[in-house]
C-alpha cells in the first residue's frame, strides 16, 4: 500500500539554524506530495505542495523538491524562527484504480519541531 | 469568518456513552473529511463525503456514523464510547473532488477524552 515515512523527532534547534525534515514515500503510481503544519492547539494547514517530479514547493521560507528517483520530499528552511515551532506532516495523495483520488491524504507520523531563542 | 469550524472543542465523557461532534465549512467546498489523531500525533483518515455522499470509509468501527445533512456539514456520531476512542478528531474540507492537488482545510479539532 501507499505510505509516508518521516524522520523521527522531536527536532530541537536554535533560532536561525538550518532545518531539514526528511520524508520518503512508497506509492504504486505518481502521487502529489504535501507538507502540512500544525501549530500548537490548532488544526493542520497546508505549507506547500508539489504535483509532479522535480517540482519545488515553497512557502514562508520553506522549500521541498519532489524527487521521483529517491521517492523523497524533504522539507528545508535556511533559518528557522521560534514561531516555526510546530508539528510538520508529510503527506501524499494518489489516484485510485478508478482514476479519482477523492482527495485521500496519507500522512507520515509527524515531526515535532521546537526552536529555541 | 472561520472556514472550518468544529463543536465542541473539548469533550470529556464516560465509557459507554454516545456523543456527537459537529463540523461546518463556509468555503463552499463539495468534499468533507473526518480524521483521527492519536496521542502520538499520527493522523489517519476515517471518512470522506462528497456532496453528501459517502466516498471513503476506512475500516472504521460501525460505532462511528458520519452524517451529512447538506454539503456544508459533516457530523460524527459515536456510539458506546471506548477508552481507545480518546483522540483529537479533525474535520477538513476541499473543493477539488477527485483532484490530486486539492488543498484540504482543517478545523481546529475536537479533543475527546473517554474516562
Amino acid at each position: 500500500g501507499n505510505s509516508v515515512t518521516q524522520m523521527e523527532g522531536p527536532v530541537t534547534l536554535s533560532e536561525e539554524a538550518f532545518l531539514t525534515i526528511n520524508c520518503t514515500y512508497t506509492a504504486t503510481g505518481y502521487p502529489s506530495l504535501f507538507w502540512y503544519v500544525q501549530y500548537p492547539g490548532e488544526g493542520l494547514q497546508l505549507l506547500l505542495k508539489a504535483t509532479k517530479a522535480d517540482d519545488k514547493g515553497s512557502n514562508k521560507g520553506f522549500e521541498a523538491t519532489y524527487r521521483k528517483e529517491t521517492t523523497s520530499f524533504h522539507l528545508e528552511k535556511g533559518s528557522v524562527q521560534v514561531s516555526d515551532s510546530a508539528v510538520y506532516f508529510c503527506a501524499l495523495s494518489l489516484l485510485n484504480a478508478g482514476g479519482t483520488s477523492y482527495g485521500k491524504l496519507t500522512f507520515g507520523q509527524g515531526t515535532i519541531l521546537t526552536v529555541h531563542p | 469568518d472561520t472556514a472550518v469550524s468544529q463543536t465542541p472543542k473539548y469533550l470529556v465523557t464516560q465509557m459507554g456513552n454516545d456523543k456527537s461532534i459537529k463540523c461546518e465549512q463556509n468555503l463552499g467546498h463539495d468534499t468533507m473529511y473526518w480524521y483521527k489523531q492519536d496521542s502520538k500525533k499520527f493522523l489517519k483518515i476515517m471518512f470522506s463525503y462528497n456532496n453528501k455522499e459517502l466516498i471513503i470509509n476506512e475500516t472504521v468501527p460501525n460505532r462511528f456514523s458520519p452524517k451529512s445533512p447538506d454539503k456544508a456539514h459533516l457530523n460524527l456520531h459515536i456510539n458506546s464510547l471506548e477508552l481507545g476512542d480518546s483522540a483529537v478528531y479533525f474535520c477538513a474540507s476541499s473543493q477539488e473532488f477527485g483532484s490530486l492537488s486539492g488543498t484540504q482545510y482543517f478545523g481546529p479539532g475536537t479533543r475527546l477524552l473517554v474516562l
